[in-house]
């Protein structure tokens, strides 16, 4: 079955930039997501690029994807510490990785 | 507008009892997922539906889950007889067009 790949933790300081890595396998994936989980709580959706895209930038968040290696990433700028949270990309809704958990240290 | 809800919040049960969970997705959503999140892992989808019809069941074990979304609203999913490695958090997620998905907060299911 098609994969989605996610490296397992990351630990940056308040202020720095995060970049969240994700690689997927399905190449016929139209939409790919990012989603942001909380302890105890269900997923909320951050953002999502379409994949005739190569870059969406939604305030703090910037979303590039290389369909050629298909490869998603998702920078947040001046990560707070209220980012602290498991990050999961997904796509099609289909498939989701096994998520990352960003850490940021005041 | 108001978010997707799910009943219970969690459960207790013993292996081979039966339990069921209920999700009420938005208003006006055709679209519904539930999937299944064990500790540590990303969510895993079990079904999707388009109203009240199935798109895919494919992850869905159907020897022991079972699922309904009757007049394409409210969605129950059904684990009979549940086992030890069905303990997870059980999520529902609805949507009206692909930009934008929204999850409640889950079942999660302790079988003991």
């Amino acid at each position: 079955g098609e994969d989605v790949e996610q490296s397992l933790f990351l630990s940056v300081r308040e202020g720095d930039s995060s970049v969240i890595n994700c690689t997927y396998t399905d190449s016929s994936s139209t939409y790919l997501y990012w989603y942001k989980q909380e302890p105890g709580a269900g997923l909320q959706l951050l953002t999502y690029i379409f994949s005739n895209m190569d870059m969406k930038q939604d305030q703090r968040l910037t979303v590039l994807l290389n369909k050629k290696d298909k490869h998603l990433s998702l920078r947040i700028a001046d990560t707070q510490t209220g980012d602290s949270a498991i990050y999961f990309c997904a796509d099609n809704m289909l498939t989701f990785g096994g998520g990352t958990r960003l850490m940021v240290k005041p | 507008e108001a978010g997707v809800a799910q009943s219970p919040r969690y459960k207790i049960i013993e292996k081979r009892q039966s339990v069921a969970f209920w999700c009420n997705p938005i208003s006006g959503h055709a679209t519904l997922y539930w999937y299944q999140q064990i500790l540590g892992q990303g969510p895993k989808l079990l079904i999707q539906f388009q109203n009240n019809g199935v798109v895919d069941d494919s992850q869905l074990p159907k020897d022991r889950f079972s699922a309904e979304r009757l007049k394409g609203v409210d969605s129950t999913l059904k684990i009979q007889p549940a086992k030890l490695e069905d303990s997870a958090v059980y999520l529902c997620a609805s949507s009206r067009a692909r930009d934008g998905y929204t999850f409640g907060s889950g079942t999660r299911l302790t079988v003991v």
